[in-house]
């Protein structure tokens, strides 16, 4: 069972939209990560947002903690095909992120 | 410097039978976290080391699954009579502490 919940769970979209992927729970998390994971490889830390509505920006790349440290959005600006992958969110509980639980990831294609 | 390494990269064996996997964290790395993730599933926590000791082995979901780490470094994750259900990607992580985790490519498990 997730206790970590993703959508959409398949995105495909045109190379220059924009998209928003969805982690959502009923936990709070001290900090919640976003990972991206290509085919064959072990997932890649993207951010890592600690503060009930932090906003964190990674160029084209913006994510938000919900105020109540319970979910997250990753919004992504006139995507590229480069963006292709599967986006993962995490949710880490006590002081450090030890003990991480994953979302079931949001496979995105960018198409050219 | 090199990152965290797996051995085998596929493996393939049949049921009943016995598997180790391998994994090489960041040198001075002392915290080393293993994880499974199943075919369009996120990475699910299974065991979490500090040093030489198993910190946190509450994910490991039965008897059959045994990892050590006896000299700080190196850890193998040990799988007696396998079934066809244990078939999955297994990542390990390390990290300095608890801080950021840094993921291997994995080992492709495919119990036949």
């Amino acid at each position: 069972t997730q206790l970590l919940e993703q959508s959409p769970q398949f995105l495909s979209i045109q190379e220059g939209e924009n998209l928003t992927v969805y982690c959502n729970s009923s936990s709070v998390f001290s900090s919640l990560q976003w990972y991206r994971q290509e085919p064959g490889e072990g997932p890649v830390l993207l951010v890592t947002v600690v503060t009930g509505g932090e906003v964190k920006k990674l160029k084209r790349l913006t994510f938000q903690f919900g105020d109540a440290r319970k979910d997250s959005s990753l919004h992504i600006t006139a995507a590229q095909p480069g963006d292709t992958g599967l986006y993962l969110c995490a949710g880490a509980k006590g002081g450090s992120a030890r003990q991480l639980t994953f979302g079931s990831g949001t496979q995105l294609t960018v198409l050219p | 410097g090199a990152g965290v390494s797996q051995t085998p990269s596929n493996k393939v064996t049949e049921k009943g039978k016995y598997v180790e996997l391998r994994c090489d964290p960041i040198s001075g790395h002392t915290a080393l976290y293993w994880y499974r993730q199943s075919l369009g599933q996120g990475p699910e926590f299974l065991i979490y080391f500090q040093g030489t000791g198993a910190a946190d082995d509450s994910g490991l979901p039965n008897d059959r699954f045994f990892a050590v780490r006896p000299e700080g470094s190196v850890s193998t994750l040990k799988i007696q009579r396998t079934e066809r259900g244990d078939s999955a990607v297994y990542l390990c992580a390390s990290s300095l502490q608890g801080d950021t985790q840094y993921f291997g490519p994995g080992t492709r498990l495919t119990v036949l």
